[in-house]
């Protein structure tokens, strides 16, 4: 299993709060994506990074931001959490190959 | 418009039976197939690859199947285990782009019992 690391694990916060999912990885990677799962459904694409400082919407529209500051570092961020927000997101990473190395993802509840 | 299809949604066997999981996909052009397993609350994890030249593939008792003719892929657990309940995911990755995009079925929901 690659290095690639989640947190928080769960969540659980009021409307309108803003909130940042940390993602990071050790193995050097420069592709890093950003899913959203629904529970039974498959993953969506939300985001994307090709390395530093390079930052790509997804396949879904999502109101989240991400930035890529350092190749290790995918953080993911809501200004304003709403509870449509609530789902699963999971981080990847992949290097040269198009082999994606999941995290172990956040389960998001706004209440 | 590029799709995976998974079936069956959901399935039940005892401990030690087998089972086939299907998955057909309209990804072109294609690039490779996936199988993944997504334990409960976790990120999925690899458990084969194939390209298009290859029409079997072993990791354990995970066997994978691809005819790419028929754009359709198999996975086969042999004597399954407790440990083996999850959600098994086919994905499908195309050659067309550099970002190396990966469609994803809605996965299979296994549940072994003892």
């Amino acid at each position: 299993e690659a290095d690639i690391y989640q947190t928080p694990r769960y969540l659980v916060i009021g409307t309108g709060k803003k909130i940042t999912l940390e993602c990071s990885q050790t193995m050097g990677h420069d592709k890093m994506y950003w899913y959203q799962q629904d529970p039974g459904m498959e993953l969506h694409l939300i985001h994307y990074s090709y390395g530093v400082n390079s930052t790509e919407k997804g396949d879904l529209s999502s109101e989240s931001t991400v930035s890529r500051i350092r190749t290790e570092h995918f953080p993911l961020t809501l200004e304003s959490a709403r509870p449509s927000h609530t789902s699963q997101y999971l981080c990847a990473s992949g290097g040269t190959t198009d082999t994606q190395y999941f995290g172990p993802g956040t389960r998001l509840t706004v209440l | 418009k590029n799709q995976v299809e998974q079936s069956p949604q959901s399935l039940i066997i005892l401990e030690g039976k087998n089972c086939t999981l299907q998955c057909n996909y309209t990804v072109s052009p294609f690039s490779n197939l996936r199988w993944y397993k997504q334990d409960t609350g976790r990120g999925p994890v690899s458990l084969t690859i194939m390209t298009f030249s290859e029409n079997t593939k072993s990791n354990g008792r995970y066997t994978a199947t691809l005819d790419a003719d028929t754009k359709q892929s198999s996975l086969h657990i042999t004597a399954s285990q407790l440990s083996d309940s999850a959600s098994y995911i086919c994905v499908v990755s195309d050659r067309g782009s550099t970002l190396g995009r990966l469609y994803f079925g809605r996965g299979t929901q296994l549940t072994v019992w003892p």
